[in-house]
This record gives C-alpha cells, sequence and structure tokens, in this order.
C-alpha cells in the first residue's frame, strides 16, 4: 500500500522560504506515468493545488504560484520536496502531498499524506 | 477564484439518494474526480475517470457528466457520509489544476 507523510518545519517566518519534503514509502517513485503533488488547504477553507512534478523532474505550478514555487524530486530517496519563498501569514494552511494521476482526460490525487500545518509567524 | 462552481452545502435524508454537482467550462472536455474529507482528515478520492472508483469505495457513489456540469450522486446516503465533497479537474486552458470549492454535505 502507498504511503506518503509529509514533514519539515511547522513554524516560519514572514519573508523566508517554507520547505517541506514528502516520504513515499510502499513503491517508487520514479514508476513512470505517475506525477507527484502538493496541495495546500486554509483552515475551514477549500483545497488549492500548487504544483506537480514528474518523477523525471519536469514541473508545472499553479499559475498563481508559479513566481514563489519550486517543486524537486530525489529518487534515490524516494521523496520530493516543496519550497515556497517570500511566505505570508496567508501561506498559513495545511499542507499536503499525493500521487498525481494525469493522463489523456484525466487528473486526479489517488494517494495523500496526513497533511501538515504549517504556520507563518514571527 | 475556482474555475469550478460547487454548492456550499446540501443535505439529504439518511437511505435517499442525493447528487452533488460542479460546474466548470473545462469540464465539458476534461473528466472530473471528486473526494471525499471528513474533518481533520486527508482528502480521500471516491470517484475519478468517466466513473471509476477507487478499490474501497462503497458502489453507492457514482459520477456522471453533462456538458459543463459534472455530478456526484450517493445513492442510499449513510451518516458516515456526512463531509465536504471536493470536485477535480483540469482549468480551460488544460494545462494546470483546479479544485471546486467544495460543498458541505448534511446527513439528516
Amino acid at each position: 500500500q502507498l504511503q506518503l507523510q509529509e514533514s519539515g518545519p511547522g513554524l516560519v517566518k514572514p519573508s523566508e522560504t517554507l520547505s517541506l519534503t514528502c516520504t513515499v514509502s510502499g513503491g517508487s517513485i520514479s514508476r513512470s506515468g505517475h506525477y507527484w503533488g502538493w496541495i495546500r488547504q486554509s483552515p475551514g477553507k477549500g483545497l488549492e493545488w500548487i504544483g506537480s512534478i514528474y518523477y523525471s523532474g519536469s514541473t508545472y505550478y499553479n499559475p498563481s504560484l508559479k513566481s514563489r514555487v519550486t517543486i524537486s524530486v530525489d529518487t534515490s530517496k524516494n521523496q520530493f520536496s516543496l519550497k515556497l519563498s517570500s511566505v505570508t501569514a496567508a501561506d498559513t494552511t495545511v499542507y499536503y502531498c499525493a500521487r498525481h494521476e494525469q493522463y489523456q482526460l484525466l487528473t486526479h490525487f489517488d494517494y495523500w499524506g496526513q497533511g501538515i500545518l504549517v504556520t507563518v509567524s514571527s | 477564484s475556482s474555475e469550478l462552481t460547487q454548492d456550499p452545502a446540501i443535505s439529504v435524508a439518511l437511505g435517499q439518494t442525493v447528487k452533488i454537482t460542479c460546474q466548470g467550462d473545462s469540464l465539458s472536455s476534461y473528466y472530473a474526480s471528486w473526494y471525499q474529507q471528513k474533518p481533520g482528515q486527508a482528502p480521500i478520492l471516491v470517484k475519478y475517470g468517466k466513473n471509476s472508483r477507487p478499490s474501497g469505495i462503497p458502489d453507492r457513489f457514482s459520477g456522471s457528466s453533462s456538458g459543463n456540469t459534472a455530478s456526484l450522486t450517493i445513492t442510499g446516503a449513510q451518516a458516515e457520509d456526512e463531509a465536504d465533497y471536493y470536485c477535480n479537474s483540469r482549468d480551460s486552458s488544460g494545462m494546470n489544476v483546479v479544485f471546486g470549492g467544495g460543498t458541505k454535505l448534511t446527513v439528516l
């Protein structure tokens, strides 16, 4: 059974860079055909896609966050990571990592991590 | 703002059928997927593609689509189906991923 687990600091100062890692177990991150994504959710609010990465390293990002987001993958560690720069209080949310299936007319996230709350505060 | 629109809240009597809808221009070109989220938990995929369910999802969950509207139908709603439901698809350009604003389902 594929499992994903987010890790990283739960508190980040304003203007700094948020860094999170997602560790994948129960399967290989480099299996062809899968993207790996980050999604966030403000308390009491809806889901927002941040971006996704293919095992080869190709990425695509939410246009509203693109200027601040970098997603990378380390297949040797079976991990992928998120960096979000110049954070503000508006970036205080729960961050989820998930396996992202995207092909032909479909896009969906079928395995999710439990989520990690990141608070931006001085 | 989301390119996918959902009703904020809907209720259903126990054992009855409820349809949760998602509207967006991109849905005439791309399939919607649906997620169930209970308080304090990560979302769970319940339907994707034309009408596929991940293993372990009860068959009372089904999907359909017409024009720019996708629907998730729960036939015989159970108390444990009370949750927030989100739709997800690509945007009109096909280049990005979008979520609907979510529908809070109450089972009476």
